[in-house]
């Protein structure tokens, strides 16, 4: 069992359009992360969500919008997609110990 | 601004050599933490080593941490093929949000065979 799993891995659209990732977490970690990994591998926080409860929330467009539906899920939305967007998104909980555990992230390209 | 930074940006060894990269930060932090990451994955975490540790160990990896200078180093001995990865430190500072860690730009290391 994958312990955190993103959906979709990739994903290809057009400037404009409206896109979501899922992601899932099997390992019962109170906190969930979205990362943004850039072209130059450069690793930028974006929201954080502890127990369904946003505690988190970085200098981000506010076309981004979190959801966390339940304890073991965040999602994440984005509106009006632009070229700036084209990034690997990384989902994260974190451990007991405090490590980060990552999805194998979801790269999303904008045409 | 980026927290922490990492010295190489690449470094290419030959398998058997050991592997040293290096991190600065530049506020105080709670504790620093090291991951790899394989081309094209998730990172994975390595060790995390606190504020008030100077030393940690995990197999082949060894982790130094000097709060004075607010440096960490990784060092990979005997590296093998399967070592070839970007290395990022990331660390958990005292100011920051709620459970926030701060990536550096990471260290691409190629392991030859």
């Amino acid at each position: 069992d994958t312990a955190v799993s993103q959906t979709p891995k990739y994903l290809v659209t057009q400037m404009g359009n409206d896109k979501s990732i899922k992601c899932e977490q099997n390992l019962g970690h109170d906190t969930m992360y979205w990362y943004k990994q850039d072209s130059k591998k450069f690793l930028k926080i974006m929201f954080s969500y502890n127990n369904k409860e946003l505690i988190i929330n970085e200098t981000v467009p506010n076309r981004f919008s979190p959801k966390s539906p339940d304890k073991a899920h965040l999602n994440l939305h984005i509106n009006s997609l632009e070229l700036g967007d084209s990034a690997v998104y990384f989902c994260a909980t974190k451990g007991y110990t405090g490590e980060l555990f990552f999805g194998e992230g979801s790269r999303l390209t904008v045409l | 601004s980026q927290q922490g930074e990492e010295d190489p940006q690449a470094l290419s060894i030959q398998e058997g050599e050991n592997a040293t990269m290096n991190c600065s930060y530049k506020t105080s932090i709670n504790n620093l933490q090291w991951y790899r990451q394989n081309s094209g994955r998730g990172l994975v975490h390595l060790i995390l080593i606190r504020s008030n540790e100077r030393e940690k160990h995990s197999g082949r990896l060894r982790v130094t941490l000097d709060t004075s200078k607010k440096s960490s180093s990784l060092l990979i001995t005997a590296s093998r093929a399967a070592d070839t990865a970007s290395y990022f430190c990331a660390t958990d500072g005292k100011q920051t949000s709620y459970g926030k860690l701060t990536f550096g730009q990471g260290t691409i290391l190629t392991v030859h065979p």
